[in-house]
């Protein structure tokens, strides 16, 4: 149980198109979910918390008008990087909570690299 | 504010020989302690959690750790590993029931013959 999915794994974007980042929990109910973003041989930094049918909370220095989250039901979130540039290549990753569960459960990650 | 430090950016270790991941945290409040597995290009894999009662966990894949309230420690151990548990291994810690975390800087685990 307690799977987390990503769509799509992995994804080549040019610079200055949208591209948008799906994560679904998919035997249970998020209320919950968090987007991360991690470069290479680095954690994980934490980018925004999503509640269903709340709007996201961004951490500090992350650009939320760049960075749209969408949590429109209780299985999906949705991240779309608008406009990408080169800078935003990087591994996307999304993990998902029930209320009270204590842990998060973590999606495969996605690939983004902007040319 | 809640931090944790992994002292250990890269371990190398021989298969079959025993490995141990350091992991320390501060916070002023009670914490949830969890090791998570990231293999390359993947998402991350829970190892174990404390979250309350015995203060020794054991984990899947025969990792175990052992939370020390006193040194605000939470060390990963494995006796004996396998070629297959070459990964990057982060330690997190969680104040709240819904989950946000703080992560570790991970720790690279390489297993050679």
């Amino acid at each position: 149980g307690a799977v987390v999915s990503q769509h799509p794994s992995w994804v080549i974007c040019k610079s200055g198109t949208s591209v948008k980042i799906e994560c679904r929990s998919l035997d249970f109910q998020a209320t919950t979910m968090f987007w991360y973003r991690q470069f290479p041989k680095q954690s994980l930094m934490l980018m925004a918390t999503s509640n269903e049918g709340s709007k996201a909370t961004y951490e500090q220095g992350v650009e939320k008008d760049k960075f749209l989250i969408n949590h429109a039901s209780l299985t999906l979130s949705t991240l779309t990087v608008t406009s990408a540039h080169p800078e935003d290549s990087s591994f996307y990753i999304c993990s998902a909570s029930q209320v009270a569960s204590y842990e998060q459960y973590f999606g495969p990650g996605t690939r983004l690299t902007v040319t | 504010a809640q931090s944790v430090t992994q002292l250990d950016s890269q371990v190398p270790v021989f298969e079959e020989a025993p490995v141990e991941l350091r992991c320390n945290y501060s916070s002023s409040v009670s914490v949830y302690l969890f090791w998570y597995v990231q293999y390359p290009n993947q998402g991350l894999q829970l190892l174990l959690k404390y979250l309350s009662g015995s203060t020794l966990v054991k984990g899947i894949n025969g990792f175990e750790a052992e939370f020390n309230k006193s040194q605000t420690s939470f060390h990963l151990r494995k006796p004996s590993v396998h070629i297959s548990d070459t990964a990057e291994y982060f330690c997190a810690v969680s104040s709240d029931s819904w989950g946000k975390f703080q992560f570790g800087a991970g720790t690279q685990v390489v297993v050679t013959p």
